[in-house]
């Protein structure tokens, strides 16, 4: 069974520094990986959506790359804003089914 | 505007009382999806439908049931909830063709089984 984990589970930084998130599956054979972001007690925003066959995919100040091989991507954030504050969740497709890790909460100090 | 829509966002229930949440997309999506979400244990997928009348379990199906009779529309159906339910439940939906696209979450519905 696919398991995903999140490291750290928590991280605090001051507002203007980079940072990167990171996110493991044990699995390789996924089709695509996402990441979202979840802001207390509210829903789920899609930041970014990488194929299977993508190496990265870029938004604004955000990265993310996947190297399937190893099972890892990673979620680059370019100078962090206080609003960037939230958890960042990952999450694999696996088959037909969806596994996420449980996430890293970001604080942006300002 | 694209949307996935649940109904109620908050219930308040007893032990054994039927109920049933609604779940609602705008986009065509094949794919459709519950999840509940609890404290360290991240989101877990409940249930899944790759299309009308195909559904398949996830990984924590007891308790529940779905079903998938029109393509905008998965309801989620507690038959005899029980306090162990109590979570925050999110319908997602997105195509699947080819490798797949993005998940598209509703608001969440927030359960508690007293």
């Amino acid at each position: 069974k696919q398991e995903v984990t999140q490291i750290p589970a928590a991280l605090s930084v001051p507002e203007g520094e980079n940072l990167v998130l990171n996110c493991s599956f044990t699995d390789s054979a996924i089709y695509n990986l996402q990441w979202f972001r979840q802001d207390p007690g509210k829903g789920l925003t899609s930041l970014l959506l990488i194929q299977s066959s993508q190496r990265e995919q870029t938004s604004g100040r955000l990265n993310a790359s996947l190297d399937k091989s190893s099972g890892r991507s990673t979620l680059y954030i370019a100078a962090s804003q206080p609003g960037d504050s939230a958890t960042y969740l990952c999450a694999v497709r696996t088959g037909n089914q969806f596994y996420f890790g449980t996430g890293t909460s970001l604080t942006v100090i300002p | 505007e694209a949307q996935v829509t649940q109904n109620p966002r908050y219930l308040i229930t007893v032990t054994g009382k039927k109920l049933t949440v609604t779940c609602s997309q705008n986009m065509n999506h094949e794919y459709m999806s519950w999840y509940r979400q609890d404290p360290g244990l991240g989101l877990r997928q409940i249930y899944y439908s790759m299309n009308v009348e195909v559904t398949d379990k996830g990984d924590v199906p007891e308790g529940y049931k779905v079903s998938r009779k029109e393509k905008r529309n998965f309801p989620l159906i507690l038959e005899s909830p029980s306090p162990n339910q109590t979570s925050l439940y999110f319908c997602a939906s997105s195509f699947v063709g080819g490798t797949g696209g993005e998940q598209y979450f509703g608001p969440g519905t927030r359960l508690t089984v007293t």
